[in-house]
């Protein structure tokens, strides 16, 4: 059974620091990796994809794979309140199955 | 206009009611899933379909079924509704071709409250 583990936080940083949100995963086969923002009530927003090994930047945010140690992270740099939110990580399991599998996710807090 | 929308939004039903949550898409993809989703559990998928004539269970679809009437439509039913499937209900919808084939996109969910 595929596994995507998260630590569940909270993770607390203060405004304008870099929050680094970690998930590891089982299945060595999968090939697609997400990052999901969800505000309390509301819908999972995607924030970025990566399927490749390394680092993915868009804005202030940058996605890193490593499939070798089964780890992706997510960087958010200059964290703004706004940003307060839960994440979510979920990974596709590779070949024809196109499903996803979702970690329970990391509450972050930005405090002002 | 919303790419995914869900009917109802929120809905408070008793216990061995049948109910049906709807789920439209403009997206022209052709995949739709239904998830629920848990504190502390996170999203569970329930069913998926890839096509309208292709549709499969996730992982917790007992006490769930649905329809693909159409590409853009896929209905959650609840045939008999009991306290434990109190939970918010996503529909998501992904293209099976071109960049980012597997990405999914959520609909604004359903939040659904079994007496």
């Amino acid at each position: 059974q595929k596994e995507v583990e998260q630590n569940s936080g909270p993770l607390s940083v203060p405004e304008g620091a870099i929050a680094s949100l970690n998930c590891t995963y089982s299945d060595r086969v999968s090939q697609s990796f997400f990052w999901y923002r969800q505000y309390s009530g509301k819908s999972p927003e995607l924030i970025m994809s990566i399927y490749s090994n390394g680092d993915k930047e868009d804005g202030r945010f940058t996605a890193q794979l490593n499939k070798a140690s089964q780890y992706v992270s997510l960087l958010i740099r200059d964290s703004q309140p706004s940003d307060s939110a839960t994440y979510l990580c979920a990974i596709e399991g590779g070949g024809s199955n196109y499903k996803l599998t979702f970690g329970k996710g990391t509450l972050l807090t930005v405090n002002p | 206009d919303a790419d995914v929308t869900q009917t109802p939004r929120n809905r408070i039903t008793k216990t061995g009611k049948r109910i049906m949550l709807e789920c439209s898409q403009t997206k022209g993809h052709d995949r739709m899933y239904w998830y629920r989703q848990d504190p502390g559990l996170g999203l569970r998928l329930i069913y998926y379909s890839f096509d309208v004539k292709d549709i499969n269970k996730g992982e917790i679809s007992d006490g769930y079924s649905v329809s693909r009437q159409a590409q853009a439509k896929f209905s959650l039913s609840l045939e008999s509704a009991i306290p434990n499937q109190t939970a918010l209900y996503f529909c998501a919808t992904s293209d099976s071709s071109g960049a980012g084939k597997d990405t999914q996109y959520f609909g604004p969910g359903t939040r659904l409250t079994v007496l």
